[in-house]
């Protein structure tokens, strides 16, 4: 069965911190890796991911895929208050790439 | 620009009422779905559709339907709402080409009594 798990299913950290966030999956048909923020409303877009080893980069948040280990990670440095919010992962699927499976995200909290 | 417009943003139905989750988008993509939000639960896929006339079902389609006559809309009806169904609705577009994620609406938060 396709499942993508997302860890830790939530985290509190002090502003200034750094944090790592997990994504695996096991999904038939892979077609790229997804990072969505998600605080009071909709999901916003943050990366996507297709190649193994390249770092997608956007100011303090960062992210890689690691499709051998099906897994992929979300570097946040130098955490602010602004970062709290769920993160999603979603894994494209299928030949058109068209649908995703999320996982259940994390909660991240940066405390002042 | 407008993006992804879901409306209405909260609704309460009673068991056995139906009605329509209303979605338009003004980014001409072809690309629109439907995903329901659960507490535990993540995202998960109800309808989709890559194209005015074509819609498929996703991983929970029991108990909607839906419809896409033109590119711009693709609502989202719900035929006797059930508890089950209460949660909170998501509706997202994109653009064909597979390097790009789905915009979301703003969603609808649906309680079913």
């Amino acid at each position: 069965e396709d499942k993508v798990v997302q860890s830790p299913l939530s985290l509190v950290v002090h502003e200034g911190d750094t944090v790592t966030l997990n994504c695996s999956y096991e999904v038939t048909n892979f077609r790229s890796l997804l990072w969505y923020k998600q605080e009071k409303k909709a999901p916003t877009f943050l990366f996507m991911l297709t190649s193994s080893g390249i770092e997608k980069k956007s100011g303090r948040l960062s992210s890689i895929l690691d499709k051998k280990e099906l897994f992929s990670i979300l570097n946040i440095t130098a955490t602010q208050t602004g970062d709290s919010a769920i993160y999603l992962c979603a894994v494209a699927y299928l030949l058109t790439g068209n649908q995703f499976y999320f996982g259940t995200g994390t909660s991240l909290t940066v405390i002042p | 620009n407008a993006g992804v417009t879901q409306t209405p943003k909260f609704q309460v139905l009673k068991t056995g009422q139906s009605m329509t989750l209303q979605c338009a988008q003004d980014m001409n993509h072809e690309y629109m779905s439907w995903y329901r939000q659960d507490p535990g639960m993540g995202l998960r896929l109800i309808h989709y559709s890559v194209g005015a006339g074509i819609t498929d079902q996703g991983e929970v389609p029991n108990g909607y339907n839906v419809s896409r006559s033109t590119t711009e809309d693709f609502p989202l009806r719900l035929l006797s709402a059930a508890p089950s169904q209460t949660s909170v609705y998501f509706c997202a577009s994109r653009t064909t080409g597979e390097l790009y994620g789905y915009t979301f609406g703003s969603g609808t938060r649906l309680t079913v009594v």
